[in-house]
């Protein structure tokens, strides 16, 4: 089953900040996080990993809940380029499956 | 180097045509990766390659044929396709698909594919 995400698309301003979920039916071993803006390919955002460990390219955190097999993205101080359908992506086994995704939009 | 690409951008055929798709990385990657994305959904998943070696394939109808010539190349030929099939194929590829929990996928641009 496909993972969900939660809200499906959200609106900011500038300087806001959003939370994004992520909620899996499986068991979660790592989740790993995806930004695709419109026409273009996803870019990785980071991978969260049991235990804690982090492995990320921005100044975007998150959070591993792995009794509750939820993740959750936070988005703070928000800025234009941060617009873009977000995904996360539990693994199961050796691969992630992308969750229902959730659009972001920030307008100035 | 850390670009995936593709060819072709844009890709317009027939229901009887035969064409390919193909995605190529200089990264040193040993997983490469082909994902089926329609408008406003998330990529899915059709096969992972391994070492060159078909890893997965998630049911994917047959009319649907991947090739991984090298540790470089991905192909995905195409034939009989139908109008449902039509889609933006997007190729990925990362380090090790043993460690796939720890290693992030570089996406291509996709081919957006359009079946007539």
């Amino acid at each position: 089953q496909q993972p969900v995400q939660s809200p499906q698309a959200v609106i900011l301003r500038e300087g806001e900040d959003a939370v994004i979920n992520c909620s899996s039916s499986k068991a979660l071993y790592s989740v790993h996080w995806y930004r695709q803006k419109h026409g273009e390919a996803p870019v990785f955002l980071m991978i969260l990993l049991k235990g804690g460990e982090q492995k990320g390219h921005e100044k975007i955190s998150a959070s591993f809940n792995e009794k509750k097999q939820q993740s959750s993205l936070y988005l703070t101080a928000s800025q234009l380029s941060y617009s873009g359908t977000y995904f996360c992506g539990p693994l199961t086994g050796n691969q992630f499956y992308f969750g229902t995704g959730t659009s972001l939009t920030v307008i100035p | 180097d850390t670009e995936v690409t593709q060819t072709p951008k844009h890709l317009v055929m027939g229901m009887t045509n035969k064409k390919s798709l193909k995605c190529e990385q200089h990264m040193g990657h040993r997983a490469m990766y082909w994902y089926k994305q329609k408008a406003k959904k998330p990529p899915e998943l059709m096969f992972v390659y391994s070492y060159e070696k078909l890893s997965i394939n998630e049911s994917v109808p047959s009319r649907f044929s991947p090739e991984c010539p090298n540790s470089s190349l991905l192909n995905l030929h195409l034939h009989a396709l139908q109008p449902e099939d039509s889609a933006l194929y997007l190729c990925a590829s990362s380090q090790d698909f043993r460690t796939s929990g720890v290693n992030e996928q570089f996406f291509g641009p996709g081919t957006r594919l359009t079946v007539l």
